[in-house]
């Protein structure tokens, strides 16, 4: 079975610096799919980024970009420029590509706090 | 477009009561996952629906059941409530294309068991 480990419990980091969330997951597939969600203290869950194992280029968006290191199997996210909304737990996700799955296997998270 | 909303927002039951919790998926999505997220936990994938069927569950008893509508809302139901089913639980849904699909996530509801 897969899993996916955060590390990190909380972090802090000052407005319109860079932080780095990190993620591990275990798994014995050699295709499958990466995402961080952000839920907010309002609670709905929305997606920052995805990343298709197959694909060597790491995802980008806009502030938010992941470093991908398949070999290692660690996913961490990377926000610049950071925005008070940014604040929020974080989650790492892990994606089966078996047909229909649609099953999130998903870290315990990572509470952001950005400071003025 | 009507985003995801799930009703009601808070509900408290005592333990070994029945509860019915409810979905409205997003216009046009043809799939819904129902997620149970512990105080200080990620969620975690109870079951999903295709099509009204369910199509992949994960490690939860029978209990929990669920059922999808052709208007594709749907229920989730837990029987004999126990006090480790306090949670919060997410309903997402998308439309199935694939498994790289943006799942979008309803603001749940919070079950306490007391």
């Amino acid at each position: 079975a897969q899993t996916v480990t955060q590390s990190q419990p909380e972090m802090s980091v000052q407005e319109a610096e860079t932080v780095t969330l990190s993620c591990t997951y275990d798994t014995s597939e050699s295709d499958y799919y990466l995402f961080w969600y952000k839920q907010p203290p309002s609670r709905q869950m929305i997606l920052v980024i995805r990343q298709e194992a197959y694909k060597q280029q790491n995802a980008t968006e806009n502030r938010f970009s992941v470093n991908f290191q398949k070999a290692a199997k660690s996913f961490s996210l990377k926000i610049s420029d950071s925005q008070l909304g940014d604040a929020a737990m974080y989650f790492c996700a892990y994606r089966s590509p078996e047909g229909g799955s649609e099953k999130l296997v998903f870290g315990k998270g990572t509470k952001l706090t950005v400071n003025p | 477009e009507t985003g995801v909303t799930q009703s009601p927002t808070h509900l408290i039951k005592t333990r070994g009561q029945q509860v019915t919790l409810r979905c409205s998926s997003q216009s046009g999505h043809n799939t819904v996952s129902w997620y149970q997220q512990a105080l200080g936990q990620g969620p975690q994938f109870i079951f999903h629906y295709y099509r009204e069927e369910e199509n992949g569950r994960g490690n939860f008893p029978p209990r929990f059941s669920g059922l999808q509508f052709p208007n594709y809302s749907s229920e989730l139901n837990v029987n004999a409530l126990e006090l480790d089913d306090s949670a919060l639980y997410l309903c997402a849904s998308s439309f199935r294309r694939g498994p790289s699909d943006e799942q979008y996530f309803g603001p749940g509801t919070r079950l306490t068991v007391t």
